[in-house]
């Protein structure tokens, strides 16, 4: 089972819809959880950290789920700039180690 | 604006070559990272660096060497480039924590023929 896994997409939604995924760990240990855009060609950026307690930043709202194992992000009201491919990143337990998932591509079309 | 430069956009190298791949970082960031990035696994840690002339193994460093004699700078050295290295290499830095933001550089693609 790979550390860190997601769902690869590509999520079709419309315009204005609201779209959520998940990323789910192995190690129950582990620390912290960020999510990363990567727009096609283009490097990583950070989108938003995901806290214990849940976390929002405008359209965009990122849950942690300790007990399931899983980090959720949910766009609500999709812009077409929002078509990106978000990766999930995992800190270890002993916080020096940092995996990515595969990324979820998310495609919206008017 | 923290700005991770890498030397060149796209390469393309024989089987056998040495290549050297560049990173500066302009922000003091005390962390470097050299990722590849492969369709359907995602970005893979290679090596990374705490310090200068520090250096450590990440998930995937077999084929793969690293220098870093200054702070700003961080090389990936491929000593005998292979078919399978063929990728997207991704530099990043952070400030200091491993849970600092990573900043990444606009990638090198590789290609080995």
């Amino acid at each position: 089972r790979k550390e860190v896994e997601q769902d690869p997409g590509p999520f079709n939604v419309p315009e204005g819809a609201t779209v959520a995924f998940n990323c789910t760990y192995s190690n129950s240990a582990s620390q912290s959880f960020f999510w990363y855009r990567q727009d096609c060609r283009k490097e990583p950026k950070l989108l938003m950290s995901v806290y214990s307690s849940g976390n929002e930043d405008g359209r965009f709202t990122a849950q942690l789920n300790r007990a399931s194992q899983y980090i959720s992000l949910l766009i609500r009201d999709s812009k077409l700039s929002d078509s990106a491919t978000y990766l999930c990143v995992v800190i270890g337990a002993a916080g020096n180690k940092l995996t990515f998932g595969g990324g979820t591509r998310v495609l919206v079309k008017p | 604006d923290v700005k991770v430069t890498q030397s060149s956009r796209y390469l393309v190298k024989r089987t056998g070559e040495k290549v050297f791949l560049e990173c500066v970082q302009d922000m003091d960031h005390e962390n470097m990272f050299w990722y590849r990035q492969d369709p359907g696994l995602g970005l893979r840690l290679i090596y990374f660096s705490y310090d200068v002339k520090m250096k450590e193994k990440g998930d995937i460093p077999e084929g793969y060497s690293v220098s870093r004699e200054k702070k700003e700078r961080f090389s990936l050295i491929l000593e005998s480039a292979s078919t399978n290295q063929t990728s997207m290499y991704l530099c990043a830095s952070s400030p200091g924590h491993t849970t600092d933001t990573q900043y990444f550089g606009p990638g090198t693609r590789l290609t080995v023929l």
